[in-house]
């Protein structure tokens, strides 16, 4: 089945620092692809939309200049943290959808995560 | 009122049992539904996706009401390893930011022994 990795699965950052977070699609190719953000025992929030070899669809309340995506390619798609605070600790996830492009019942497939402590 | 809703729980429930989830969403236009699982601290997994004539997958079964915008979601012979956060995942085609999904807030299942 379709498969999505991301990396680093976990990081320790001090505060300050910027983070890089990687999304890849290793057996499809995907055009667009999904960052979300989930704090402890809560879904789910989008916070962007990566389209390939354009700019970022970013959700409301999301700072786009804090939270930089790249999606240089069919199947690479990365999410910066820039300047990470404590407040950024959080489970980050990124999924593509593996289905036809643009077909709209196609599921998701996740990446396994990256977990982000800011100390 | 949240787009997708779903009773957070727990639930909790005997090994065996039956058990059963509902999802409601608000988005009329909405064209594709699927039930995740997530594990804690894992990230979410497809389970199956939710067809209008209702679909069956071993012991789950969901199903589609769209006059009443609901979604469920049917779990018999409970197993220990079903014990997890069911997440009820709505989507709809935005003509400006094409494929967008929902997810509601899931709900969390502990099977006991």
């Amino acid at each position: 089945g379709a498969v999505v990795s991301q990396h680093p699965s976990r990081v320790i950052c001090k505060s300050g620092t910027s983070v890089k977070i990687e999304c890849r699609s290793l057996d499809f190719q995907a055009t667009t692809m999904f960052w979300y953000r989930q704090f402890p025992k809560q879904s789910l929030m989008l916070m962007a939309t990566s389209n390939e070899g354009s700019k970022a669809t970013y959700e409301q309340g999301v700072e786009k200049d804090k939270f930089l995506i790249n999606h240089a390619s069919l199947t690479l798609s990365t999410l910066t943290v820039t300047s990470a605070h404590p407040e950024d600790s959080s489970f980050y996830i990124c999924s593509a959808r593996s289905g036809q492009l643009g077909k709209y019942n196609s599921p998701l497939h996740f990446g396994n995560g990256t977990r982000l402590t800011v100390t | 009122r949240k787009e997708v809703e779903q009773d957070p729980g727990p639930f909790n429930v005997p090994e065996g049992a039956t058990v059963a989830f509902n999802c409601t969403y608000s988005n009329s236009a909405s064209q594709s539904f699927f039930w995740y699982r997530q594990d804690c601290r894992k990230e979410p997994k497809l389970l199956m996706s939710v067809y209008s004539s209702g679909n069956e997958d071993g012991r789950f079964t969901a199903q589609l009401n769209r006059a009443s915008q609901y979604i469920s979601l049917l779990i018999r012979d409970s197993k220990l390893s079903d014990s997890a956060t069911y997440l009820c995942v709505v989507g709809f085609m935005n003509n400006n930011a094409g494929n967008m999904l929902t997810f509601g807030g899931g709900t969390r299942l502990m099977v006991k022994p």
